[in-house]
């Protein structure tokens, strides 16, 4: 059971380019969303999903887009990657509302 | 406002000791009440749900004030594999929303 997959685990960006981050569940999960966080600090909602078809936009949604075409994926998309957008980035699934969700291990991202 | 608040610590506990800490949160409507625990670099993994009577799980205790709109968190016989960052979560119109975390180091 392979819970939540994150791709890649590492990245290395130059500003402007634009890249997909994967994000895939094995759980029939309804609820998937997208993290990113900084050094020293807690995890700020980018985007997230309550199924498939629907997406809705977190705390810090600028610059990246998703979409939700099947229960599974949830992919993340760096429009045109900012130095700004270097962090650490979490995917996680759950169903909605109804207890602890899982965390995928992360993709480390940098933009230079 | 942030809409979760934790104290960042750290909080340095001897081993053995208790330690206590809480979080506040400000939407009076939200519905879910987590900890997570976080090593460093890794992803967040659940500790425990927080129920309105309040739980325990082994060693640590959870506690919820509605009405102060608070959550606390108890660590008893704290172990040095207990260090790591404490997050308080909070779901809620469907978000799940996290405290910048709470850091505790347990020394021998």
């Amino acid at each position: 059971n392979a819970g939540v997959t994150q791709t890649p685990k590492f990245q290395v960006l130059k500003t402007g380019q634009s890249m997909t981050l994967q994000c895939a569940q094995d759980m029939n999960h309804e609820y998937m969303s997208w993290y990113r966080q900084d050094p020293g600090m807690g995890l700020r909602l980018i985007h997230y999903s309550v199924g498939a078809g629907i997406t809705d936009q977190g705390e810090v949604p600028n610059g990246y887009n998703v979409s939700r075409s099947t229960t599974e994926d949830f992919p993340l998309r760096l429009l045109s990657a900012a130095p700004s957008q270097t962090s650490v980035y979490f995917c996680a699934s759950g169903v909605v509302g109804a207890g602890g969700y899982t965390f995928g291990s992360g993709t480390r991202l940098t933009v230079v | 406002r942030k809409e979760v608040e934790q104290d960042p610590g750290p909080f340095n506990v001897p081993e053995g000791a208790t330690v206590a800490f809480n979080c506040t949160y400000s939407n009076s409507a939200s519905q879910s009440f987590f900890w997570y625990r976080q090593d460093c670099r890794k992803e967040p993994k659940l500790l425990m749900s927080v129920y309105s009577s309040g739980n325990e799980d082994g060693r640590f205790t959870a506690q919820l004030n509605r009405a102060s709109q608070y959550i606390s968190l108890l660590i008893r016989d704290s172990k040095l594999s207990d260090s790591a960052t404490y997050l308080c979560v909070v779901w809620g119109g469907n978000k799940l929303t996290f405290g910048g975390g709470t850091r505790v180091l347990v020394k021998p």
